[in-house]
């Protein structure tokens, strides 16, 4: 069946360094591809998405490209900041199951 | 434009007990969906309502049913609780429920004891 492999966390980080969160996934067909945020004690917020091949989803300096050739979609941002910390999960979902699929997410914490 | 709101943000019941949780979604929004997102499951789908209508629905017992009203709000039910039942339970509505851009509320938070 579908599903999503994010990397382990937590990811703990210096203000101004590099973020990268891997994500690969298994889906039959070709699948919409999404990175959702879940601050502290709110529910899910889309950051970006993609919907074929090659597209890339950006928002608020996080950026990430469909890779159907190695069946990734890996988060990415250049200088992260305190405000970042948050759990980052990677979905997808497939054309006629009017679902997401999700990742087990992975926390991120920003240190200033 | 008001989001998804959730209705009660915390619960807690006694095993055995049944319990009603509400989802308003943004308005012309016609797609409700349901997670139940838990520490050691992660966010997992329980089902999808669009038009009144259930068109999919996830791996969980049958004590989990839930409904949408013709203004598109919508309710889930779960019977008989149990202690795993505690998570937190997070309604998201989108125009369409195809691969667009789901919003989430904020979740109601269930506690079993």
């Amino acid at each position: 069946g579908n599903s999503v492999t994010q990397m382990e966390g937590p990811v703990t980080l210096s203000e101004e360094a590099f973020l990268t969160i891997n994500c690969t996934y298994t889906a039959t067909g070709y699948p919409s591809l999404f990175w959702y945020v879940q601050y502290p004690g709110e529910g899910l917020q889309l950051l970006l998405k993609a919907t074929k091949a090659d597209d890339k989803g950006s928002n608020k300096g996080f950026e990430a490209t469909y890779r159907k050739e190695t069946t990734s979609f890996h988060l990415e941002k250049g200088s992260v900041q305190v405000s970042d910390s948050a759990v980052y999960f990677c979905a997808l979902s497939t054309s006629g199951t009017y679902k997401y699929i999700f990742g087990t997410g992975t926390r991120l914490k920003v240190l200033a | 434009k008001a989001g998804v709101t959730q209705t009660p943000r915390y619960l807690i019941k006694t095993r055995g007990q049944q319990v009603t949780l509400s989802c308003s979604p943004i308005s012309g929004h016609r797609s409700v969906s349901w997670y139940q997102q838990t520490p050691g499951q992660g966010l997992q789908f329980l089902f999808e309502y669009f038009s009144e209508t259930q068109r999919n629905k996830g791996n969980f017992p049958g004590r989990f049913s839930g409904r949408q009203f013709s203004n598109s709000r919508s309710e889930m039910n779960v019977s008989t609780l149990e202690l795993g039942d505690s998570a937190l339970y997070l309604c998201a509505s989108s125009l369409e429920g195809e691969i667009t851009e789901a919003f989430f509320g904020q979740g109601t938070r269930l506690t079993v004891v």
